[in-house]
C-alpha cells in the first residue's frame, strides 16, 4: 500500500493568496483526520471526517480554512487568504473507523506551508 | 474531557542505556492508548497501542509500553537505546467509551528524545 499521499510537499505563497492542500488517504479507510503542526501549539486535529461526512470541525482556526472530502479517495485543506500565522506543517491521516472500533491513525508525510 | 500529557520536553539518554518517555492520561472511561514517533522532517509514524487485555504491550522497533490504570499511565519504554531513536515521541489517547462516538485522538505535546552516542 502507497500510504497516505500528501500534496504538494511543500509550498511557499504570499499572504493573501490561496492554498489548497491534497490528501489521499489509505485505501478502504473511511477515516480522515487533518492536522496542524507548529513549534508554538504542538500538533492541532483542525477536522476530520468519518465516511466523507466532516464530524469535528472545531479545530479549524476561522473561517479562512476550509475543508472538503466529496469521495472516500480525496480531500482537500483549503486557505483563503492566507496569512504568515498559517505557515506550519500540515499532515492528513486516515484509519478505518467503526462504531467502538479501536482504529490506528496513519500519517501522511506532511505538506510544508510558508506564507510570505 | 480526554487529554494525555507528557511532562518532559526533552529526554536525554545515553546510547545502550534504558530509556523511559512518560505519559499520563484522563479519560472518564476506558482508553486506546498510543505511541507514535516522528522523525525529522516526516510524518507520525505508529509505533505501539494499548486496547486491553496484558499491561504490557510491545511495539516496533524494540519499544514497549506500561498501561497503569491506578496511576494513569502509559510510559514508553527501552531497554537499551540507539543512536537512530532519537526523535519526538506523541502520546495520544481515546476514551473507547465516549457517548459522541467520536474516533479522533488526543495528543500530548510531543517529548524529543535524544540519545547521545
Amino acid at each position: 500500500d502507497a500510504g497516505v499521499i500528501q500534496s504538494p510537499r511543500h509550498e511557499v505563497t504570499e499572504m493573501g493568496q490561496e492554498v489548497t492542500l491534497r490528501c489521499k488517504p489509505i485505501s478502504g479507510h473511511n477515516s480522515l483526520f487533518w492536522y496542524r503542526q507548529t513549534m508554538m501549539r504542538g500538533l492541532e486535529l483542525l477536522i476530520y471526517f468519518n465516511n466523507n461526512v466532516p464530524i469535528d470541525d472545531s479545530g479549524m482556526p476561522e473561517d479562512r480554512f476550509s475543508a472538503k472530502m466529496p469521495n472516500a479517495s480525496f480531500s482537500t485543506l483549503k486557505i483563503q487568504p492566507s496569512e504568515p500565522r498559517d505557515s506550519a506543517v500540515y499532515f492528513c491521516a486516515s484509519s478505518l473507523f467503526s462504531q467502538g472500533g479501536w482504529e490506528t491513525q496513519y500519517f501522511g508525510p506532511g505538506t510544508r506551508l510558508l506564507v510570505l | 474531557a480526554q487529554s494525555v500529557a507528557q511532562p518532559e520536553d526533552q529526554v536525554n539518554v545515553a546510547e545502550g542505556n534504558p530509556l523511559t518517555v512518560k505519559c499520563t492520561y484522563s479519560v472518564s472511561g476506558n482508553p486506546y492508548l498510543f505511541w507514535y514517533v516522528q522523525y525529522p522532517n516526516r510524518g507520525l509514524q505508529f509505533l505501539l497501542k494499548y486496547i486491553t487485555g496484558d499491561n504490557l504491550v510491545k511495539g516496533s522497533y524494540g519499544f514497549e509500553a506500561e498501561f497503569n490504570k491506578s496511576q494513569t499511565s502509559f510510559h514508553l519504554k527501552k531497554p537499551s537505546a540507539l543512536v537512530s531513536d532519537s526523535a519526538l515521541y506523541f502520546c495520544a489517547v481515546r476514551d473507547i467509551t465516549s457517548e459522541t462516538g467520536a474516533n479522533n485522538l488526543f495528543f500530548g505535546t510531543g517529548t524529543r528524545l535524544t540519545v547521545i552516542p
